[in-house]
This record gives C-alpha cells, sequence and structure tokens, in this order.
C-alpha cells in the first residue's frame, strides 16, 4: 500500500548541533520528495524537496538526500537555530504521475538556546 | 496579497450539521487539494481537482462533497457532521497536477464538532 514512514517523532537537539530525520516510502514508482515544516498554529510550508534523478540536495543549512534503491531520504539541518523548531513532514508522491502526496507522521524538532 | 485563502478560519458546530469551508488562491494555479490534518497531526490527502476535475479521491466518507465552481475556487462540503470528523482542514494549490509541481497550503480551517 501507500505509505511512508518517519523517524523520529520528536528530536531535541541543542542549538548549533545537527538534526536528522529519516523517511522510508513504500513505492518504487514514486519520484518526488518534498519536505515541510509547520510551526504552531500555521500551515505547512515546502522547505526542501528531491527529485528521483537527483541524490542529494542542499539549501544553506539545509540538505536532503535520497537512495531510491533502499527508498528511504533524510532530512539534514546542521547548525540548528531556536527558529528551527517545529513539526517537519516528509512526503512522497504516488498514483502514478499525479500529485498524491502521502505524507509521513511528523518529527517534532525542538531546538534549545 | 493571501496566495491561498480559506473561509472561515474557526468552525465550531454541533453533530449532524452540514457544513461548508471555501477555499480560493490568486495563483493562477490549475490544481487544487483538500487534506485533513487530526490531532495527532497526522496530514492526509482527500482530494483534487484539475481544472475543476476531479483526479484523486480517497477513502472519504461520502459526506464529504468537494466542488469547484471555477479552477481557482474549491469549497468542501460536509454533511451529517460527526465527531470524529474535528480536525484541521487545509487547501492547497499547484501550478499543475503533476508529481514535482510544488503545492501551496492555505492558513486552514480547524473545524470542532460537538
Amino acid at each position: 500500500g501507500e505509505n511512508v514512514e518517519q523517524h523520529p517523532s520528536t528530536l531535541s537537539v541543542q542549538e548549533g548541533d545537527s538534526a536528522v530525520i529519516k523517511c522510508t516510502y513504500s513505492d518504487s514508482a514514486s519520484n518526488y520528495f518534498p519536505w515541510y515544516k509547520q510551526e504552531l498554529g500555521k500551515r505547512p510550508q515546502l522547505i526542501i524537496d528531491i527529485r528521483s534523478n537527483v541524490g542529494e540536495k542542499k539549501d544553506q543549512r539545509i540538505a536532503v538526500t535520497l537512495n531510491k534503491t533502499a527508498k528511504h531520504f533524510s532530512l539534514h539541518i546542521t547548525e540548528t537555530q531556536p527558529e528551527d523548531s517545529a513539526v517537519y513532514f516528509c512526503a512522497a508522491s504516488f498514483s502514478g504521475g499525479y500529485n498524491k502526496l502521502i505524507f509521513g507522521a511528523g518529527t517534532r524538532l525542538a531546538v534549545h538556546p | 496579497d493571501t496566495a491561498v485563502s480559506q473561509t472561515p478560519k474557526y468552525l465550531v458546530t454541533q453533530m449532524g450539521n452540514d457544513k461548508s469551508i471555501k477555499c480560493e488562491q490568486n495563483l493562477g494555479h490549475d490544481t487544487m487539494y483538500w487534506y485533513k490534518q487530526d490531532s495527532k497531526k497526522f496530514l492526509k490527502i482527500m482530494f483534487s481537482y484539475n481544472n475543476k476535475e476531479l483526479i484523486i479521491n480517497e477513502t472519504v466518507p461520502n459526506r464529504f462533497s468537494p466542488k469547484s465552481p471555477d479552477k481557482a475556487h474549491l469549497n468542501l462540503h460536509i454533511n451529517s457532521l460527526e465527531l470524529g470528523d474535528s480536525a484541521v482542514y487545509f487547501c492547497a494549490s499547484s501550478q499543475d497536477p503533476l508529481a514535482g509541481a510544488e503545492q501551496y497550503f492555505g492558513p486552514g480551517t480547524r473545524l470542532t464538532v460537538t
């Protein structure tokens, strides 16, 4: 079935440390993997995404890696700051070519000053 | 200049009532979506319309009926509301319906059924 598993469910780090969130997906045909950040009471916002023809993508302190063989992808945040505290969701596209996103259960990241 | 807007922001109603949530996007996108986020923050797609045509229809009770009068609007009507319908409902839009198109979310509508 269509499934995305996300770990850990909660993550607590000290300011300046790195944070890593991991996801696995079930459909080998998935070809698009976005990451969303949701602050308390706010809408989910795209922070980075990766397509299946790329193994790694970086945007300042944020990077995403994709291993298609193992069907898993990861979000890496370096030099964490208190404003990085939020819930992070991974997602994978399903249903052939359509933009049907199945989301992971989310990771609550807390960055302590 | 809000890209994706929803009304109302909060909706409190009793079991058995019928209610609607409205969504509008001014991005010129062809595709719109409805998501449900439950109390555990789990985010699940419900429907998607592309240029007024239904293209994604997940396993959702038929009490939920989306309607797209034009490609800038996607409304969600819910009949005979139940306690389990309490959640935050997010509308989203993307430029096209193909995998890889960034989805922009609205601010959400918090529905509470008592």
